[in-house]
């Protein structure tokens, strides 16, 4: 058990409106991540943090922002959701395995954008 | 940018069988991982693969690294139930900091 908690599991939103999800670690790991789900596409990188307020795009961050305020916490936002963005959303942080590393990734959250 | 793709996408077997499932890319990477996901949970790591033609044996599973280290293999021996699942190759960048991850070859074992 990697002490990932994402938050919230599930949710259903409207076009237009904002979101965030959560990431919550207990384990002072210094990196996070926000990978995106989606049939066909495996996981796809977002954004990910390497320290409290050092952050980074990945492949497909247009339309999402990320912060860092706390070593422990890594928040998602959309701030107008689109259709596009339903998706299934995991968080993750990387292990201290040397330079490979290893990734734990959270239980996932669900967000259905009608 | 820095792809994986893997085969098959779909793959479904009745017990006992064994099978061999694919990751391929046209780049380096200095290190390749196998995850396992189940519904409605995340990827758990099985393996890491540093070294251009690294053997590693889980149980009656069976990963090779590619001598250019630009592609693995992920082989299963005498396939039981439990291993239905989706199984997701990763690639990690020069510093070890980001990970690629392919399409994914979704498992079923049949009874």
């Amino acid at each position: 058990d990697a002490g990932i908690t994402q938050s919230p599991r599930h949710k259903v939103t409207e076009t237009g409106t904002p979101v965030t999800l959560r990431c919550h670690q207990t384990e002072n790991h210094r990196y996070m991540y926000w990978y995106r789900q989606d049939p066909g596409h495996g996981l796809r990188l977002i954004h990910y943090s390497y320290g409290v307020k050092d952050t980074d795009k990945g492949e497909v961050s247009d339309g999402y922002s990320v912060s860092r305020s706390k070593t422990e916490d890594f928040l998602l936002t959309l701030e107008s959701a689109t259709s596009s963005q339903t998706s299934v959303y995991f968080c993750a942080i990387k292990g201290l395995a040397g330079n490979t590393g290893e990734l734990f990734f959270g239980e996932g959250s669900r967000l259905t954008v009608l | 940018t820095q792809l994986l793709e893997q085969s098959p996408q779909f793959l479904s077997i009745q017990e006992g069988e064994n099978l061999t499932v694919y990751c391929n890319s046209s780049s380096v990477f200095s290190s390749l991982q196998w995850y396992r996901q189940e519904p409605g949970e995340g990827p758990v790591l099985l393996v890491t693969v540093v070294t251009g033609g690294e053997v590693k044996k889980l149980k009656r599973l069976t990963f090779q690294f590619g001598d250019a280290r630009k592609d693995s293999s992920l082989h299963i021996t005498a396939a039981q139930t439990g291993d239905t699942g989706l199984y997701l190759c990763a690639g990690a960048d020069n510093y070890g900091q980001n990970f690629v991850f392919g399409p994914g070859t979704r498992l079923s074992v049949l009874p």
